[in-house]
């Protein structure tokens, strides 16, 4: 099956810093990679997705960028708030799955 | 749209009782997934359904723990004789499926055993 190992386990910045989180995958036919928020005591929720047929997706500060040859992918938050503060995850589907393995997740604080 | 629907948010059950929980996908959405999240841990991983069918479930408990995902109605998880290990936050996802894994979560049921 999938395996996705995600890190940092956690990430602590200062507000206006750039935060990056970066998960690999095992599973070469894996096609699509979202990235989920959860804040305390919430749901995940989805933030951001790729697919394979890219490199790179964009949606104001978050950004995910996809390297489909070293089976990694990674979430990019620009002028980080501490609104951003949240437990983030990175996911992938096993090939002829439509189930997601989600990576450990990680802890980002934001400091004012 | 409601989004994914979970109820009960909170659930107390003493150990040897049956804990059920129940997820309404959202409109359209007709792949079920269910997973457990223990404090300060990451999502696992226990179960999909479609409707009548159980597509994987590699993720369950070999014992105890049950699900379905009816014809009408919602998909139920069952945790039967439950121990104070089960105590964990159960969060069920939907998909539209047709290719689609794009999943959106409910609120989870926070289960506690005493």
């Amino acid at each position: 099956g999938e395996n996705v190992e995600q890190h940092p386990s956690t990430l602590s910045v200062q507000e206006g810093d750039s935060a990056v989180i970066k998960c690999t995958y095992s599973d070469s036919a894996s096609n699509y990679f979202p990235w989920y928020k959860q804040e305390l005591g919430k749901r995940p929720q989805l933030i951001i997705d790729i697919r394979s047929n890219v490199g790179e997706k964009k949606d104001q500060r978050i950004a995910v960028t996809l390297n489909k040859t070293a089976k990694h992918f990674s979430l990019h938050i620009t002028e980080t708030q501490p609104e951003d503060s949240a437990v983030y995850f990175c996911a992938a589907p096993p090939k002829g799955y439509s189930t997601l393995t989600f990576g450990k997740g990680t802890m980002l604080l934001v400091s004012p | 749209n409601a989004g994914v629907m979970q109820n009960p948010r909170h659930l107390v059950r003493r150990r040897g009782q049956e804990a059920r929980l129940r997820c309404s996908p959202m409109k359209g959405h007709s792949h079920v997934y269910w997973y457990r999240q223990l404090p300060e841990e990451g999502l696992k991983f226990m179960v999909y359904l479609q409707k009548e069918n159980i597509i994987d479930e590699s993720g369950m408990p070999k014992e105890r723990f049950s699900a379905e995902f009816p014809k009408e109605g919602p998909s139920i998880l069952r945790i039967q004789q439950v121990v104070r290990g089960d105590s964990a936050a159960y969060f069920c996802a939907s998909s539209p499926g047709q290719g689609s894994t794009e999943a959106f979560f409910g609120q989870g049921t926070r289960l506690t055993v005493v």
